[in-house]
């Protein structure tokens, strides 16, 4: 298996609304991303986890809230989001430390907050 | 190239010509150098890459050129073919970064049968 597998593809939810993003890989990938990209911009990192701790937060808002349960899963819970956070979600996960890095992409959620 | 507001730089290209897509990067510790495709309602797709202590790496019709002088990096794609249409971005990794991969600005890419 040498996919990263992201769920759902898409998502519309209003501003109370709580749901979460869901990421899953078995390559045995320790290192996993979270990138937000809008519109015609590149991919900007939100968060790392490496060896399933947090290392990274790129000083995203609170209400996205990221969770690795284990290796190979990753979540972003989402809580009280604004329309202006309605992007392309993308997980990403690659082998830490090995010279080749390696990332793999999946095919994100595309989320509308209404 | 660099996206400027919300329009992408795009490369018009011919069916069977050759492709160039320039790219700056701004962090001169940078060790890793990739380039990825992305297509329409999918995830960036890894294409090739470069360490630092290279200046050119071929692939399977693509190469891959790196000016660390003047910090740019450079995709050529050879005979390009439609499936070629998408948005290419360069990335970088290395430096006080660690292994924090960073996209720059990315470049549309229109296939002219």
């Amino acid at each position: 298996d040498t996919e990263v597998t992201q769920t759902p593809k898409h998502l519309v939810m209003g501003m109370t609304n709580k749901k979460s993003l869901k990421c899953e890989q078995h390559m045995g990938h320790r290192a996993m991303y979270w990138y937000k990209q809008k519109a015609k911009k590149p991919p900007e990192l939100m968060f790392v986890y490496s060896y399933e701790k947090l290392s990274i937060n790129e000083s995203v808002p609170s209400r996205f809230s990221p969770e690795c349960p284990n290796s190979s899963l990753l979540n972003l819970h989402l809580h009280a989001l604004q329309p202006e956070d309605s992007a392309l979600y993308l997980c990403a996960s690659s082998r830490e430390g090995h010279l080749n890095y390696g990332y793999t992409f999946g095919s994100g959620t595309r989320l509308t907050v209404v | 190239g660099e996206s400027v507001g919300l329009h992408l730089p795009t490369l018009s290209v011919q069916e069977g010509d050759n492709s160039i897509i320039n790219c700056a990067y701004s962090n001169s510790a940078s060790d890793y150098f990739i380039w990825y495709k992305q297509e329409s309602g999918k995830g960036p797709q890894f294409i090739i890459d470069i360490r630092s202590n290279m200046d050119k790496r071929q692939g399977q019709r693509v190469t891959v050129l790196l000016n660390k002088t003047v910090k740019h990096l450079s995709l050529q794609i050879a005979a390009t073919q439609p499936g070629d249409s998408a948005v290419y971005f360069c990335a970088e990794i290395g430096g006080a970064a660690g292994n924090k991969l960073t996209f720059g600005g990315g470049t549309r890419v229109l296939v002219k049968p």
